[in-house]
């Protein structure tokens, strides 16, 4: 199984700031990688997939690059919405795995 | 729209058994592939299963290591429902259960979620 670690777990930030979240593969993914956002009692919202690829009617703030390994989401201008916790999730091999999550709290 | 809605989920006891039900709506079911994601209470997102999609009887199925061999995933594709059959169920089965669409095929990223239903095991 591909091992995907995000990082960091958690960050304080505030509205206006640009943040960026990290993902690593334990191996390759190629481009094979989805983020999502999730809120509290809510299902995950697909964000970004095949990792740069804007999902239909997310804003332009949210981006994603990488390949192989290494991936990033970057958010350009936290808005207060966007305080959620944010997972990627490779879809390269079976089974499909997720990171564990990075929690983007108000400062 | 698209809309998947989840139901079945409740109070278990360990060993017990549960069959979780997941109706689309606003697109073509058969045409897509789906699975079945869940959280356990505040964890992260783990994949259990996934069917493929197409016309036809001959639906290929996966499964997570840890639930091979007790849960089935099976698809109506008349009603538009997917399912998720659990047996043998575990307290580590508790979570809550998600259906999620494929953007095409199952192992594609997942672009549509169910609101989740809960499934507590415990006695």
């Amino acid at each position: 199984d591909i091992q995907m670690a995000q990082s960091p777990s958690s960050l304080s930030a505030s509205v206006g700031d640009r943040v960026t979240i990290t993902c690593r593969a334990s191996q390759s993914a190629s481009t094979s990688l989805n983020w999502y956002q999730q809120k509290p009692g809510k299902a995950p919202k697909l964000l970004i997939y095949a990792a740069s690829s804007l999902r239909s009617g997310v804003p332009s703030r949210f981006s994603g690059s990488g390949s192989g390994t290494d991936f990033t989401l970057t958010i350009t201008s936290l808005q207060p919405e966007d305080f959620a916790t944010y997972y990627c999730q490779q879809s390269y091999s079976t089974p499909p795995t997720f990171g564990g999550g990075t929690k983007v709290e108000i400062k | 729209e698209a809309e998947l809605l989840e139901s079945g989920g409740g109070l278990v006891q360990p060993g017990g058994s549960l069959r979780l039900s997941c109706a689309a709506s606003g697109f073509t079911f058969d045409s897509y592939g789906m699975s079945w994601v869940r959280q356990a209470p505040g964890k992260g997102l783990q994949w259990v299963a996934a069917i493929s999609g197409g016309a036809g009887d001959s639906a290929n199925t996966y499964y997570e290591a840890s639930v091979k061999g007790r849960f089935t995933i099976s698809r109506d594709n008349s009603r538009k429902t997917l399912f998720l059959q659990m047996t043998r169920l575990t307290a580590d089965d508790t979570a809550v259960y998600f259906c999620a669409k494929g953007v095409d095929r199952w192992e594609d990223a997942f672009d549509i979620w169910g609101q989740g239903t809960l499934v507590s095991v415990s006695s």
